[in-house]
């Protein structure tokens, strides 16, 4: 299957600092990520549809001011937790495919502590 | 509002037990429902489904989806205990480029 590659896999950080995540498809172009979060014991919650050149489409509940989501190509999405706050700190997940005729590919995840 | 909901919540077995997972959903512009399996890290894929009746299988595990009844299962024969982990049922429609992920099936498997 396609690979997706998700830095970094574990990061702790200060209260009140930014933390920028990456996300990259290895070996196929993912004109379209997404960006999952998820709490312990709950499934994943959709945070934001990413398109190649293009702004992020935020789902409902989420703030685009605080996480910044750039996609500058077709194999690289970032994900920015700016001011970050204990209360960000969860699981995040991209996700990619290059077709919706297919299944998504996800990336290892990132363990976000703000302590 | 779109939604997919999997039962049961959780489930505990012993080594060599059959289960079974479900998963249904309600989603506009159906186009695939995808099963995925999530243990300590990132979900794994495990199958997509797209037309009804048609069983997918790969080893242990099979799956099959019912379009008119609007659910899927998925069987999981002989479980091992790396079996544990979080089941996840996703459901993909033609307008978005977006999964609707249900809350996931937790399984255990004992010794």
């Amino acid at each position: 299957g396609a690979v997706v590659s998700q830095h970094p896999s574990r990061v702790i950080c200060k209260s009140g600092t930014s933390v920028k995540i990456e996300c990259r498809s290895l070996d196929f172009q993912a004109t379209t990520m997404f960006w999952y979060r998820q709490f312990p014991k709950q499934s994943l919650m959709l945070m934001a549809t990413s398109n190649e050149g293009s702004k992020a489409t935020y789902e409902q509940g989420v703030e685009k001011d605080k996480f910044l989501i750039n996609h500058a190509s077709l194999t690289l999405s970032t994900l920015t937790v700016t001011s970050a706050h204990p209360e960000d700190s969860s699981f995040y997940i991209c996700s990619a495919s290059w077709d919706q005729n297919t299944e998504a590919f996800f990336g290892q995840g990132t363990r976000l502590t703000v302590v | 509002e779109d939604k997919v909901v999997q039962s049961p919540l959780s489930l505990v077995v012993h080594e060599g037990d059959t289960v079974t997972l479900n998963c249904s959903y309600e989603v506009t512009n159906f186009r695939s429902l995808l099963w995925y399996k999530q243990e300590k890290k990132a979900p794994t894929f495990l199958f997509m489904l797209t037309s009804s009746g048609i069983e997918k299988k790969s080893g242990r595990l099979s799956s099959i989806l019912d379009k008119k009844e609007l659910f899927s299962i998925l069987n999981i024969t002989a479980t091992q205990t790396g079996d544990s982990a979080v089941y996840l049922c996703a459901v993909g429609a033609y307008n978005t480029d977006k999964l609707i992920f249900g809350t996931g099936t937790r399984l255990q498997v004992f010794p």
